[in-house]
Parts: structure tokens; sequence; C-alpha cells
């Protein structure tokens, strides 16, 4: 059975600090693992996708990489701004094409 | 391109009715996934319809049903609500022979007093 699981629950920084936020399935048999941005109350927007065979993908201030040996993926947010406070959740296909979510990192970025 | 766009956006039910949701995939997209997100959880994934076809199910009562119509959109109802199935309801679209990105909607807050 599949389980993803991201650290830490929330998370507040400074406006301007880079940080990063952990993603961990159990089942390393994935073909992709996609990140997401939820703002309260909407629905979700694809930020990266990274394809089993790649290690890393990148998108402006946004760099996710993916060990699937070690089950891990991390997303890097460079010089956080207020506009990034949201949740991110990641997720993995399984069984065919059904994604299994992480119960998010609730992010808050100070000004 | 519109995305994938759903409605309604907010809904309010008494328990025991019942309720359809609808959801327009993305432009080439032809598969269509409903999720059921409850407040501070991640998505349950409720079921997928590809081909008009129920694809794959998840943990959900027969009381979930869908459709998936000839232009690939498609229909979550929920018969004989209960105040449990309160949440945000979300539709996702992606392209069956592609590299399996999925793209959501903005959601269908259900609300059952």
């Amino acid at each position: 059975k599949q389980e993803v699981t991201q650290i830490p629950a929330a998370l507040s920084v400074p406006e301007g600090e880079n940080l990063v936020l952990n993603c961990s399935f159990t089942d390393s048999a994935i073909y992709n693992l996609q990140w997401f941005r939820q703002d309260p109350g909407k629905g979700l927007t694809s930020l990266l996708l990274i394809q089993s065979s790649q290690r890393e993908q990148t998108s402006g201030r946004l760099n996710a990489s993916l060990d699937k040996s070690s089950g891990r993926s991390t997303l890097y947010i460079a010089a956080s701004q207020p506009g990034d406070s949201a949740t991110y959740l990641c997720a993995v296909p399984h069984q065919g094409g059904k994604l299994i979510f992480g119960q998010g990192t609730e992010l808050s970025v100070k000004p | 391109d519109a995305g994938v766009t759903q409605s309604p956006t907010h809904l309010i039910k008494t328990r025991g009715q019942q309720v359809t949701l609808r959801c327009s995939p993305k432009s080439g997209h032809d598969t269509v996934s409903w999720y059921q997100q409850a407040l501070g959880q991640g998505p349950q994934f409720i079921f997928q319809y590809y081909e008009e076809e129920e694809r794959q199910r998840g943990n959900f009562p027969d009381r979930f049903s869908g459709h998936q119509f000839p232009n690939y959109s498609s229909e979550l109802n929920v018969n004989a609500l209960l105040l449990g199935d309160s949440a945000l309801y979300l539709c996702a679209s992606s392209y069956l022979g592609g590299g399996g990105e999925a793209f959501f909607g903005q959601g269908t807050r259900l609300t059952v007093v």
C-alpha cells in the first residue's frame, strides 16, 4: 500500500528565506511525482512534475528533487515571498493512475 | 485554454438529498478523476473515468456514482447525503497516454446541513 507523508505539517518563515519541504513515500515503484500548491478553499495548482527518470525539475524559484531509492522528494523554494503562503501537497500515482496525496505542508511567509 | 472547470463553486444541501457536480476537462485530456478533500486533509481518490467507463474506484460507498460523456466531461452524483459528505470536491483531468500530469479545477464546496 502506498503512503505519502509530508513534513513539516506547518512552517512559518520570514520573507527572503530559502526553505525546503519534504515528501516521503513508501512504495518506490512510481513513474512520477507531482507537487501542487493550494490556496485556502481553492483547487490545486500544479507546480512541478518529476518523471521517475529525472532527479530534478526546476520552475523559476522552485526546484524539486526525486530520490526513488530512498522514497523521498524535496521542494526547494528560493527567496520566499508572502505570496508563496499556501499549502503545498505532493502526490504520487498508484495502481493505474489514482493519485495518493500527502497531508500537505502549510507555509506562511511573513513580511 | 480554460483549463479544468467545475460547477457549481458552492452548494448547500440538506441531509438525505441528492447532488450532482460537474466537470469539464482541460482541452486534449481524455481522463477525469474525482477527489474528496476534508478540511486540513489531502485529497482522497473517489473514482476515475476514461472512455466513458469507470476505470478505477477508491474506498467510497455506492452512494457515490459518476458518468463521463462523449465530450470527456464528467458528473459526480452523491445520493442520500450525510453530514460527513461536506467537503471540497475536486476534479482532475489528464491524458492517459501522456506523462501523467494531472490538472485540477477550482473545486466545488459542498455543505450538507
